[in-house]
């Protein structure tokens, strides 16, 4: 079983649907949760971050984590063609430096 | 501000052929890190370091070597290519203080290709 399980998709959606992308953990430890979006041939990119529990808003997107359930969440809004990407959860350990990340979840929003 | 940049763009080696994929970075990050992506196994740590003169194994290191000997430089070298090998690589650095890990900034990738 992997540490990080996260649906590969693909996931389409039309112009301004809500998009929830989730991922499950089975380490308890894990403290800092990232979601990276990745265009195709590109690096990956941050775009959410938080410590422990809680919601963290950013414009259209909203991250939460859940760590009684060892789930995470990242939210879109009126999602855009532009928003069509792979996302990517991420988390690790204070202290460990290594991050452990999710196979990725393939976005379409159709226009 | 250039961020991580990684070379070459694309490389096509043939088994046994030695190479090094280059990474700097212009953040004065510690911390900076290889990793491979493959196609349904996501990304994974290849070898991390922590600061000049330090490094360490991650999750898939072996046929990998790595030497860290100034902060903006991080190179990844393979020694005999095989076509296991054949991946897109990524390094990663981060501002890392004490035992708090911040956020990574990725370069934007080495595809390999190994005959």
């Amino acid at each position: 079983q992997k540490e990080v399980e996260q649906d590969p998709g693909p996931l389409s959606v039309p112009e301004g649907a809500i998009v929830s992308l989730n991922c499950t953990y089975s380490n308890s430890a894990f403290q800092y949760f990232m979601w990276y979006r990745q265009y195709s041939r590109k690096g990956p990119e941050l775009l959410m971050y938080t410590y422990s529990s809680g919601n963290k808003e950013d414009g259209r997107f909203t991250a939460q984590v859940d760590k009684s359930s060892k789930y995470i969440s990242l939210f879109i809004r009126d999602s855009q063609p532009s928003d069509s990407a792979t996302y990517l959860c991420a988390m690790t350990v204070s202290g460990t430096y290594k991050y452990i990340f999710g196979t990725g979840t393939r976005l379409k929003v159709l226009a | 501000n250039a961020g991580v940049t990684q070379t070459p763009k694309f490389q096509v080696l043939k088994t046994g052929q030695s190479m090094t994929l280059q990474c700097a970075q212009d953040m004065n990050h510690e911390y900076m890190s290889w990793y491979r992506q493959d196609p349904g196994m996501g990304l994974r740590l290849i070898h991390y370091s922590v600061g000049a003169g330090i490094t360490d194994q991650g999750e898939v290191p072996n046929g990998y070597n790595v030497s860290r000997s100034t902060t903006e430089d991080f190179p990844l070298r393979l020694l005999s290519a095989a076509p296991s090998q054949t991946s897109v690589y990524f390094c990663a650095s981060s501002y890392s203080k004490g035992t708090t890990n911040e956020k990574l900034f990725f370069g934007s990738g080495t595809q390999l290709s190994v005959l």
